[in-house]
């Protein structure tokens, strides 16, 4: 099983709102990543968690707060976003957080559409 | 020079052909390479992750490397209006296993 869940599926907040995303993977991966994808672009990495420890932060703004509260679980709290903000917000995983390892292929969720108004 | 090209298309192709969908890229440090394919408003599902320069086949996809010219493919036999999608090439960057992404391309498979 290469399942990635994410909820919520879709979130419209305003400008003011705080909210939070939520991923879940229980295929025993030690490495969580969150990707910002912008319609016809590639997803854009923003945060790598590795053995629940952030290890990369891909210089995202503070209004995007990740948390990794346990190996199966991570969450992206949002806070005062901006309409530029609005994207699809995609979570993945892999088995080995190595980048020269063959099990560092990541396995994607399917993603939460946001729109910031 | 972006560290992978890959044309965005779109690709239009009549059912039953042969696909081709390539990338090049310019770090020699790459190891391994990953293609994604994504429909509409969903997320990427990955298809063929490959290591070493050669092929590799999964039922109708086969993922072809050359390193040495910085050159991979990806080739769907027999296409069927179901592979319509974005297909992403992908590769990895590092210690900490960042993945690099071509823009992506577009692909229609008309019946």
């Amino acid at each position: 099983d290469t399942e990635v869940t994410q909820t919520p599926k879709h979130l419209v907040m305003g400008m003011t709102n705080k909210k939070s995303l939520k991923c879940e993977q229980h295929m025993g991966h030690r490495a969580m990543y969150w990707y910002k994808q912008k319609a016809k672009k590639p997803p854009e990495l923003m945060f790598v968690y590795s053995y629940e420890k952030l290890s990369i932060n891909e210089s995202v703004p503070s209004r995007f707060s990740p948390e990794c509260p346990n190996s199966s679980l991570l969450n992206l709290h949002l806070h005062a976003l901006q309409p530029e903000d609005s994207a699809l917000y995609l979570c993945a995983s892999s088995q080995d957080p190595g980048g020269t390892s063959a099990l560092a292929a990541q396995y994607f969720g399917p993603g939460t559409r946001l729109l910031v108004l | 020079q972006k560290e992978v090209e890959q044309d965005p298309g779109p690709l239009s192709v009549p059912e039953g052909a042969i696909v081709s969908l390539n990338c090049t890229y310019s770090n020699s440090a790459f190891q391994y390479f990953m293609w994604y394919r994504q429909y509409s408003r969903k997320g990427p599902e990955l298809l063929m992750y490959t290591y070493s320069s050669g092929n590799k086949e999964d039922g109708r996809f086969t993922a072809q490397v050359d390193k040495s010219s910085k050159y991979i493919s990806l080739f769907i036999r027999d296409s069927q209006p179901s592979d319509s999608a974005t297909y992403l090439c992908a590769m990895n960057r590092g210690s900490q296993g960042n993945l690099i992404f071509g823009k992506g391309t577009k692909l229609s498979v008309k019946p």
